[in-house]
């Protein structure tokens, strides 16, 4: 089945430091592939989402593109803040109604200044 | 832009008793929503999927007269946790598919409800 594969967290880093973090799918047919974010003791907000390979995804300085090719969905900052830490959600969409998203296990990203 | 209010957003109960989550779809007609789980520092576990007028899908391992759903209208749907026990103590999440993005099949996620069982 269709599943999502993100890096292990915490990702420990200094405030301005870029920021990657990687995302991987195995999907059959053509997925929507998204990032969530949820910060302490709240809900997920929908960061960024790209719909077809190619699709570059972007909101708040953050930056993921939907690579066919790779099976990828890297979420990019090129200068993080304290207030970006969080934890970070890649998910997918198989595109079917009905479906409910596949989210990845999650990486917490904690940013100290 | 698409809203899913969940409430209660915290919820502390005695063991044995029951507590229901409700989702409203505020601005959208939500004729399916999802019902997550989440434990501390893991991620979403898919309990169920709930249709309006139907009868909702449970995944594997989720016990249905456990956890019961019910949509009766294309704008609520409600989770029971009945005969709650401290392992039911968990982050429940809602999420409607459709809204503003219903096109390119984006989601709408409830804020949550932290439930503790004593």
């Amino acid at each position: 089945g269709d599943s999502v594969t993100q890096m292990e967290g915490p990702v420990t880093l200094s405030e301005e430091a870029f920021l990657t973090i990687n995302c991987t799918y195995t999907a059959t047919g053509y997925p929507s592939l998204f990032w969530y974010v949820q910060y302490p003791g709240e809900g997920l907000q929908l960061l960024l989402k790209a719909t077809k390979a190619d699709d570059k995804g972007s909101n708040k300085g953050f930056e993921a593109t939907y690579r066919k090719e790779t099976t990828s969905f890297h979420l990019e900052k090129g200068s993080v803040q304290v207030s970006d830490s969080a934890v970070y959600f890649c998910a997918l969409s198989a595109n079917q109604a009905g479906t409910a998203l596949i989210f990845g296990k999650g990486t917490t990203l904690s940013v100290s200044s | 832009g698409a809203v899913v209010s969940q409430h209660p957003s915290r919820v502390i109960c005695k063991s044995g008793t029951s507590v229901k989550i409700e989702c409203r779809s505020l601005d959208f007609q939500a004729t399916t929503m999802f019902w997550y789980r989440q434990f501390p520092k893991q991620s979403l576990m898919l309990m169920a999927t709930s249709n309006e007028g139907s009868k909702a899908t449970y995944e594997q391992g989720v016990e249905k007269d456990k956890f019961l759903i019910n949509h009766a209208s294309l704008t609520l749907s409600t989770l029971t946790v009945t005969s709650a026990h401290p392992e039911d103590s968990s982050f429940y999440i809602c999420s409607a598919p459709g809204g503003a993005g219903q096109l390119n099949y984006g989601y709408t996620f409830g804020s949550g409800t932290r439930l503790t069982v004593v």
